[in-house]
């Protein structure tokens, strides 16, 4: 299975701030790479899908880029609904494995 | 609008099984591929198998693979995922997930809309 690393595991930061979360893939999965948010007792939430394609709905302080086999989500501006845990997923190949989260705290 | 409602999970002894059923509305289930994915408490998801739109084709992970099948009834709108030979590590929440556009559209490799999600439970 391909293994996604996040980092940092967490992150504390205060409403405003710029939040930038990195996910590196054990191989190449070429740009077959989302984003979720998942809040306590819910299901993910998809924000990004395809390494920087917004899914609709989605506010544009998120965004997604890549660099070879290192992907990152960026948070503009962090507003109180963002308080969350993020998780990036591949889709190169399957099983679709999930990195292990970044959580987001409250400073 | 879409939905998923998972049903069928519990608690049940290690060796045993469970059938998890999935009730999808609001869109077209024919034209998707579907999923079904755990998480284990304070872990990350995995997709644990997939079944094409049309239920030719499935996929397992390598830890449920010979364990668990997946199908799907397409003149039902539902999902199943039997799970035999349970072990304490299949504990987790499973949810079933649409992927995001169907087999007429270009992939995306994402998910897009969850259930609300079925806790199983495998303890002696």
């Amino acid at each position: 299975d391909i293994q996604m690393t996040q980092s940092p595991s967490s992150v504390s930061a205060s409403v405003g701030d710029r939040v930038t979360i990195t996910c590196r893939a054990s191989q190449g999965v070429r740009s077959w790479l989302a984003w979720y948010q998942q809040k306590p007792g819910r299901a993910p939430r998809l924000l990004i899908y395809a390494a920087s394609s917004l899914q609709t709905g989605v506010p544009s302080r998120f965004s997604g880029s890549e660099s070879g086999t290192q992907f990152t989500l960026t948070i503009s501006s962090l507003q109180p609904e963002d308080f969350a845990t993020y998780y990036c997923q591949q889709a190169d190949t399957f099983p679709w494995t999930f990195g292990q989260g970044t959580k987001v705290e409250i400073k | 609008q879409v939905q998923l409602v998972e049903s069928g999970g519990g608690v049940v002894q290690p060796g045993r099984s469970l059938r998890l059923s999935c009730a999808a509305s609001g869109f077209s289930f024919s034209t998707y591929a579907m999923h079904w994915v755990r998480q284990a408490p304070g872990m990350g998801p995995l997709s644990v198998a997939l079944i094409s739109y049309d239920g030719r084709n499935k996929f397992y992970a390598d830890s449920v693979k010979g364990r668990f099948t997946i199908s799907r009834d397409n003149s039902q709108n539902t999902l199943s995922l039997q799970m035999d030979s349970l072990r304490p590590e299949d504990t987790a929440v499973y949810y079933c997930a649409r992927e995001a556009n169907s087999h007429t559209q270009s992939p995306r490799g994402s998910l897009e809309y969850w259930g609300q999600g079925t806790l199983v439970a495998v303890s002696s």
